[in-house]
Order: structure tokens, then sequence, then C-alpha cells
């Protein structure tokens, strides 16, 4: 099946620095891919959505300053996470799907996921 | 924006219950999804249901789809404790500019005793 790679698992730094997570659809080409991040104990909450070769649409409430995103190709997208601070610290989750629309124009193709990334600064 | 109300958010029941989990919703979907997430790990795909009224089923767990594809339940029988975690429900928004953006239900967090 389709699969999804994040990387990396686990990061641990300093305030200040910029950190950035890669995700990579191993085995498929996905013009769209999916940003989350998640709290403990909750659901996934979608930050933005990558765009193979334009610019990501954040959702509300998400800094576009703060998270940078970048799709540059269609099996890659990379979330940079600028000058972190502890309130920073989550749990950050990418998705991807094979991009196909069905006959009355949605996607029924179902959403894979990353293993997601743990950010801690401390 | 289309939102996914999911219950119950906490589930505490022994080895061998039943249980059912709901998604409801007053927006229509292309599909639902459900998933199953483990601390540390990203969500797996239980399922995806795409036609209003359909049923799936994989081993002890069924799948439901509403009629008019706003509403899914999941129903777990004989639940054992390696049934413990994180359930997500997740629509597919049709078309549009929005396509293929999934839109979660709260989670359900169940745990199995032993």
């Amino acid at each position: 099946g389709a699969v999804v790679s994040q990387h990396p698992s686990r990061v641990i730094c300093k305030s200040g620095t910029s950190v950035k997570i890669e995700c990579r659809s191993l085995d498929f080409q996905a013009t769209t891919m999916f940003w989350y991040r998640q709290f403990p104990k909750k659901s996934l909450m979608l930050m933005a959505t990558s765009n193979e070769g334009s610019k990501a649409t954040y959702e509300q409430g998400v800094e576009k300053d703060k998270f940078l995103i970048n799709h540059a190709s269609l099996t890659l997208s990379t979330l940079t996470v600028t000058s972190a601070h502890p309130e920073d610290s989550s749990f950050y989750i990418c998705s991807a799907s094979p991009t196909y629309r069905d006959s009355v124009g949605g996607s029924n193709q179902p959403q894979h996921f990353g293993d997601g990334t743990r950010l801690s600064i401390l | 924006t289309q939102l996914l109300e999911q219950s119950p958010q906490f589930l505490s029941i022994q080895e061998g219950e039943n249980l059912t989990v709901y998604c409801n919703s007053s927006s229509v979907f292309s599909s639902l999804q459900w998933y199953r997430q483990e601390p540390g790990e990203g969500p797996v795909l239980l399922v995806t249901v795409v036609t209003g009224g359909e049923v799936k089923k994989l081993k002890r767990l069924t799948f439901q789809f509403g009629d008019a594809r706003k509403d899914s339940s999941l129903h777990i029988t004989a639940a054992q404790p390696g049934d413990t975690g994180l359930y997500l429900c997740a629509g597919a928004e049709a078309g549009g500019t929005s396509y293929g953006k999934l839109t979660f239900g709260q989670g359900t967090i169940l745990t199995v005793h032993p």
C-alpha cells in the first residue's frame, strides 16, 4: 500500500532554532500534502495544505511566516518551524494521497500518514 | 467549515465487551475514513466508506456510513486489550478548493482492560 515517510521522528533543540521536517510519498505522487499538529490525547489539527509548485494554503490562526511550507516536487513537502519556541513543541504529522478525482469531483482516495515528528523545544 | 462530532471522547471497558463510536455531521462527505493511532505514531487507516448506507466489516470491527453520507459508526465486538488506542473518523470534502482535505472528529480514546 501507499507509504508516507516522515523525517526526523524526533527533534530536541534550543529555543530560537529553525527545524525542518520532511514528508515523502514513497510509492506514489501527490500534488497535495497536508500538515497537522496534534496535542496529547487530542485529534489532529490541520495546519496547512501543501500544493506542489504553488503556495501553501494555511488554516485560520496558523502563522505562515512561522511555519514555512515548501512542496518542490510531487513526492516531497517540507515544513520548517522558524525560530522555534517552547510553545511550538508538539507532534507534527503529514499526510498525502495519490492524486485522483472521482466522477463527482471528490476524492475517495484515503490519506496516508507519516509516523509523525515529536518536536521538543527547550 | 465542515464539522464532525465524534463521541464518546473516552471509553474504558473490560475485555469481551462491545462498543460503538459515532461520528455525526450536518455536512455531506464524499467519503469517510476511520483511523487508529497509537502513541508516538501516525494514524493508520482502518477503512474508507464511500457509498451511503455502506457497511464494511474488518474482523471484529463493523463500519457503517449513513444513507445521507453525513454520519458513520464504528462497532467493535468482543473488544480485546490490543484494540486500545485513539480512534479517529475523518470526512473527505467533495471537490472545489478543499479537494482532498479531511475534517477530523475529536477522537475516541479507547482503553480495553484485561
